[in-house]
């Protein structure tokens, strides 16, 4: 069953601002990851967040969770061409011990 | 690189065929796992290894057959596959089972 799910699917942005996106989950959970995937690739895990922490940082990537809204947000500052990329969010349910994939917000950056 | 290997990366196979799609990693991690990503579809959990266990089947149909021989590596072993299984197929793993996954490149695989 599906557990994140990120929003927007689709994000266009110029280079250099912001992006962010969201991921919303439905039951309780222990942590929440997110990854890129770029392009027909592996996915390669860029933060986690745990259930008793509010925000991350790591470089440009700021990430902040809000277990009352059951939801979180990437926030990605001064964005590069080489940030295009698929971004999703995972959550493990707090009873569960896999975690689960959300479908992605495709990021693309103009020039 | 993640330290996770997937081979072949692509892969054509007929339906009548019977194929195998290897994973290795060599980060000492304890738990594996395939997924399955299809075209406008959530990246699917397909099989979970722990510690050489098998302790999740999400309902996999029966022509995709997981080993795991040792903590390293894992197989996916392939046959009478239909057009639909043609997807991108990847491999992870992570030191527990809810800790950070490291994934392979992935296999392209194209069922005809």
């Amino acid at each position: 069953s599906q557990q994140g799910e990120e929003d927007p699917q689709a994000l266009s942005i110029q280079e250099g601002e912001n992006a962010t996106m969201n991921c919303s989950y439905k039951t309780s959970i222990n942590n929440l990851q997110w990854y890129r995937q770029n392009s027909g690739r592996g996915l390669v895990h860029l933060i986690l967040i745990r259930s008793n922490e509010r925000e991350k940082h790591s470089g440009r990537l700021r990430v902040t969770l809000d277990t009352s809204k059951k939801s979180s947000s990437l926030l990605i500052t001064a964005s590069r061409a080489a940030d295009t990329a698929s971004y999703f969010c995972a959550t493990d349910a707090e009873r569960d011990d896999k975690i689960i994939f959300g479908k992605g917000t495709r990021l693309h950056i103009l020039p | 690189e993640t330290g996770v290997t997937q081979t072949p990366r692509h892969l054509v196979m007929g339906m009548t065929n019977k194929k195998s799609l290897k994973c290795e990693q060599h980060l000492g991690h304890n738990a594996m796992y395939w997924y399955k990503q299809s075209a406008k579809k959530p990246l699917e959990l397909m099989f979970v290894y722990n510690f050489k266990e098998q302790t999740e089947n999400n309902s996999v149909p029966s022509r995709f057959s997981p080993e795991c021989p040792n903590s390293s590596h894992l197989f996916l072993h392939l046959h009478t596959l239909q057009p639909e299984d043609s997807a991108l197929y990847l491999c992870a793993s992570s030191r527990g089972t809810v800790t950070e996954a490291f994934f392979g490149q992935g296999t392209r695989l194209t069922v005809v």
